[in-house]
């Protein structure tokens, strides 16, 4: 089992949806939680972290954590075509990081 | 400020070259990393350092080796490239390894031919 799994996609949706990119993760070990967005031909840059369970927002974006599901979710509201990229998550603990192999969004005009 | 920079951008290999890439960060960061980026395998730790002096191997550090020759600049190096090796590597920095959003660089693609 990988330590990390999020689905792939591609997904696609028409701009104002809300859309769900989710993350399961193996060790009960991981402490933070994070999300990355990559646009094409970028590297990623940081749009969500935390520690704990519970939900946590920052505009149009909520990240979602269950540890004892070991589950992260990151919700983004009002989908806008500028959200289109590919959306990593991150676990780790101590040195040691694990992404997701991302989650290809594309949002529609 | 500039954050993290990586040079080259793009550069093209033959099998058995070797070449260096460069990253430096000016956030005066404690902590480096060099990640591989492949199609559905996501981002994967080759090296990294998490202070000046300090290098330690990550999941895939076979066929490369790293110096962190200062606080800022943070270099990989393939000695003999494979075409196994074509990939986009990007380096990162954090204020600390423990915890520490990560920032990224613009990334190096590399094919070997």
């Amino acid at each position: 089992q990988k330590e990390v799994e999020q689905d792939p996609g591609p997904l696609s949706v028409p701009e104002g949806a809300i859309v769900s990119l989710n993350c399961t993760y193996s060790n009960s070990a991981f402490q933070y939680f994070m999300w990355y967005r990559q646009y094409s031909r970028k590297g990623p840059e940081l749009l969500m972290y935390t520690y704990s369970s519970g939900n946590k927002e920052d505009g149009r974006f909520t990240a979602q954590v269950d540890k004892s599901s070991k589950y992260i979710s990151l919700f983004i509201r009002d989908s806008q075509p500028s959200d289109s990229a590919t959306y990593l998550c991150a676990i780790g603990y101590g040195q040691n990081f694990v992404f997701g192999p991302g989650t290809r969004l594309s949002v529609l005009p | 400020n500039a954050g993290v920079t990586q040079t080259p951008k793009f550069q093209v290999l033959k099998t058995g070259q070797s070449m260096t890439l460069q990253c430096a960060q000016d956030m005066n960061h404690n902590s480096m990393y060099w990640y591989r980026q492949d199609p559905g395998m996501g981002l994967r730790l080759i090296y990294y350092s998490a202070s000046e002096g300090t290098t330690d191997k990550g999941e895939v550090p076979n066929g490369y080796n790293v110096s962190r020759l200062n606080k800022r600049e943070f270099s990989l190096r393939l000695e003999s490239a494979a075409p196994s090796q074509t990939s986009v590597y990007f380096c990162a920095s954090s204020s600390s390894g423990g915890g520490g959003t990560q920032y990224f660089g613009p990334g190096t693609r590399l094919l070997v031919l």
